[in-house]
């Protein structure tokens, strides 16, 4: 089984100010996780990945992520905001045991202010 | 969007009638997927494809069907659509099991009245 929790509904930052989004997840087996980006209207795109390699992961944008094995996080995060960041940002994690099937979070919804 | 396209992109129909989305792929990929977005829900899996003419239920697949006769193209089908069945609708597609990445289409808005 898998599961994944974002624990923040909503995050509202000033531009210039660092981003960050929380993700906790649960898995029975060495999990895969991403960070996917979702603007009005669109479908998603991925951010950035964790696949067993290096547990600091950076991605497109300036965002980066890093795989807490022990905190079971894996968190989100962006020294500057710009105004194209506001988005949906969905946390995922996926196993290869389970058919490959991901599971989502909730997703966070990303304000910024100018 | 990696060669993913959802049709129709919005649609509008009433309750007790079929509705079909059609997910086309140009890239080959194995795996498909669909899954409904509602707010506060992520996204949720419908139903998804290893191969043709292989599918399986994932956790929301009641009042859905899917079918894969051929690799690039797989169907939603809602046998009478319900007013709960209101959503975005989103086709995705990988290569294989290998947790990688998910490519995804733009979406299909259903409403149903």
């Amino acid at each position: 089984a898998q599961s994944v929790t974002q624990l923040d509904s909503h995050v509202s930052v000033s531009e210039g100010t660092p981003v960050l989004l929380r993700c906790n997840y649960s898995s029975s087996y060495s999990p895969s996780l991403f960070w996917y980006v979702q603007h009005p209207n669109k479908g998603l795109q991925l951010l950035l990945k964790y696949t067993s390699a290096a547990t600091l992961v950076k991605g497109i944008n300036g965002f980066e992520a890093e795989f807490k094995k022990s905190e079971t996080s894996f968190h989100l995060t962006k020294p500057s905001a710009h105004m194209s960041d506001a988005a949906e940002y969905f946390c995922v994690v996926s196993a290869v045991t389970n058919a490959g099937k991901s599971t989502f979070g909730d997703g966070t919804t990303l304000t910024v202010k100018p | 969007d990696a060669g993913i396209t959802q049709s129709p992109r919005h649609k509008v129909t009433e309750t007790g009638t079929p509705v079909t989305l059609r997910c086309h792929q140009t890239e080959n990929h194995r795996y498909m997927y669909w899954y409904r977005q509602d707010p506060g829900h992520g996204l949720r899996l419908i139903h998804y494809s290893y191969g043709v003419k292989d599918t399986d239920k994932g956790e929301v697949s009641d009042g859905y069907s899917v079918s894969r006769s051929k690799t690039e193209d797989f169907l939603l089908t809602l046998e009478s659509a319900t007013s709960s069945q209101t959503s975005v609708y989103f086709c995705a597609a990988k290569g294989g099991p290998d947790t990688g990445e998910l490519f995804f289409g733009e979406g299909s808005r259903l409403t149903v009245l």
